[in-house]
């Protein structure tokens, strides 16, 4: 089947608005994750998903990132407000069960904050 | 290695050359450690894992190394081709938390 896909590829937007990304886990994946990958840098966690568990939402930068998981399938990362400092790669990663287990990246959204 | 800004620490090597990569971990407690390679433009991609209870795991042209004592994980790639031309990160993880990466090392292979 297809693996990870994340909408849209690229995005570029103004300062103080917010944008919305979307990742499709690989079906049949309970586990979902949201990094972050600034240029030249490693990834750095966001938020995590399991099945029905409340999310891991230790690794949001403010309360300006927000993400929801519907249905244990499609995830949306929402930033309000955006920031120049926002502008990064975000990558959506999903697993069969859990942390533990080999996770598949999506290609990512390039973010841009002018 | 480190990371000073921008700059990725990059390792250089000649086409059929054999490659070392290294990482420096950081929680003595980690029980579980992933290689992954990222292709410029690309999300990262899985290489290879290994668990605590080892200290050496083979793959297809790949090789990780474990040294608990010192906190240090090793990728060892064989006879490296154009393609491997990446960034290769580490990662660690313990009990079912998620997992913590590295900074990553760029690996540029000359044919």
């Amino acid at each position: 089947g297809a693996g990870v896909s994340q909408s849209p590829s690229n995005k570029v937007t103004e300062k103080g608005k917010d944008v919305e990304l979307r990742c499709d886990p690989i079906s049949g994946h309970t586990a979902l994750y949201w990094y972050r990958q600034s240029l030249g840098q490693g990834l750095e966690f966001l938020i995590y998903f399991q099945g029905n568990s409340a999310p891991d939402k230790s690794g949001l930068p403010s309360d300006r990132f927000s993400a929801e998981r519907t249905g244990g399938s499609v995830s949306t990362l929402t930033i309000q407000r955006t920031q120049q400092e926002d502008s990064a790669v975000y990558l959506c990663a999903s697993s069969q069960n859990g942390a533990r287990e080999t996770q598949y990246f999506g290609p990512g959204t390039r973010l841009l904050v002018l | 290695g480190e990371s000073v800004g921008l700059h990725l620490p990059t390792l250089s090597v000649q086409e059929g050359d054999n490659s070392i990569i290294n990482c420096a971990y950081s929680n003595s407690a980690s029980d579980y450690f992933i290689w992954y390679k990222q292709e410029s433009g690309k999300g990262p991609q899985f290489i290879i894992d290994i668990r605590s209870n080892m200290d050496k795991r083979q793959g297809q042209r790949v090789t990780v190394l474990l040294n608990k004592t010192v906190k240090h994980l090793s990728l060892q790639i064989a006879a490296t081709q154009p393609g491997d031309s990446a960034v290769y990160f580490c990662a660690e993880g313990l009990g079912y938390s998620t997992l913590t990466f590295g900074k990553g090392t760029m690996l540029l292979v000359s044919p």
